[in-house]
């Protein structure tokens, strides 16, 4: 596709619950990050991937959260036994570096309720 | 650690103003800043990234600028129209690629 695709788009879960979250970079981007912003917290850095490595985890919050991309490509963040402070927009982005270049492109996002 | 802070926090411009958002930041060493909008419900939208090395970045109405020394970057917007009405974000990119968000300033352009 054009642009990073997420999905679902809303999911709405009960507390305790596991969740997976997934991101469709854009073609050709090596390069993939999630970022989680909820109300009161603006938005934050979770994990980033290098092809399907994670050099960066410094971001995940507790060890509920976990990352995984394959094939340098689709991206799935799961959330095991889900809190309502889990409650928050999370968001996926991809780039393609080049040199300093490293302009980061969003998806839509994935809107999580845990009721 | 980085902190960026954007202000105002919030804004309301009749149409047709320019209007200037602010940017700062604690630590110097980044290697780009990127402007982004993001609408009620929606991801974000890039607007404009300035490198490290780079002082300014123009696309169409909007004019960002960068001065690494005193920390700070402003995003100009000429002729401001209800459709620029959103909320701004500045980021910047330090080691490690990820980015660091600022608070945002929402604003709204009024016919």
């Amino acid at each position: 596709g054009a642009g990073v695709s997420q999905s679902p788009s809303n999911k709405v879960t009960e507390k305790g619950k596991d969740v997976e979250l997934r991101c469709d970079p854009i073609s050709g981007h090596t390069a993939l990050y999630w970022y989680r912003q909820s109300l009161g917290q603006g938005l934050e850095f979770l994990i980033y991937f290098q092809g399907n490595s994670a050099p960066d985890k410094s971001g995940l919050p507790s060890d509920r959260f976990s990352a995984e991309r394959t094939g340098g490509s689709v991206s799935t963040l799961t959330i095991q036994r889900t809190q309502q402070e889990d409650s928050a927009v999370y968001l996926c982005a991809s780039s393609h570096q080049t040199g300093e270049r490293y302009e980061q492109y969003f998806g839509p996002g994935t809107r999580l309720t845990v009721t | 650690k980085q902190e960026v802070t954007q202000i105002p926090a919030a804004l309301s411009v009749p149409e047709g103003e320019n209007l200037v958002l602010n940017c700062s930041f604690t630590d110097s060493a980044i290697y780009n800043l990127q402007w982004f909008r993001q609408d009620p419900g929606k991801g974000l939208t890039s607007l404009l990234l300035i490198q490290s090395s780079q002082r300014e970045q123009t696309s169409g109405r909007l004019n960002a600028s960068l001065d690494k020394s005193s920390g700070r970057s402003t995003l100009y917007i000429a002729a401001s129209q209800p459709g620029d009405s959103a909320t701004y974000l500045c980021a910047l990119t330090g080691g490690g690629n990820k980015l660091t968000f600022g608070t945002g300033t929402q604003l709204k352009v009024e016919l």
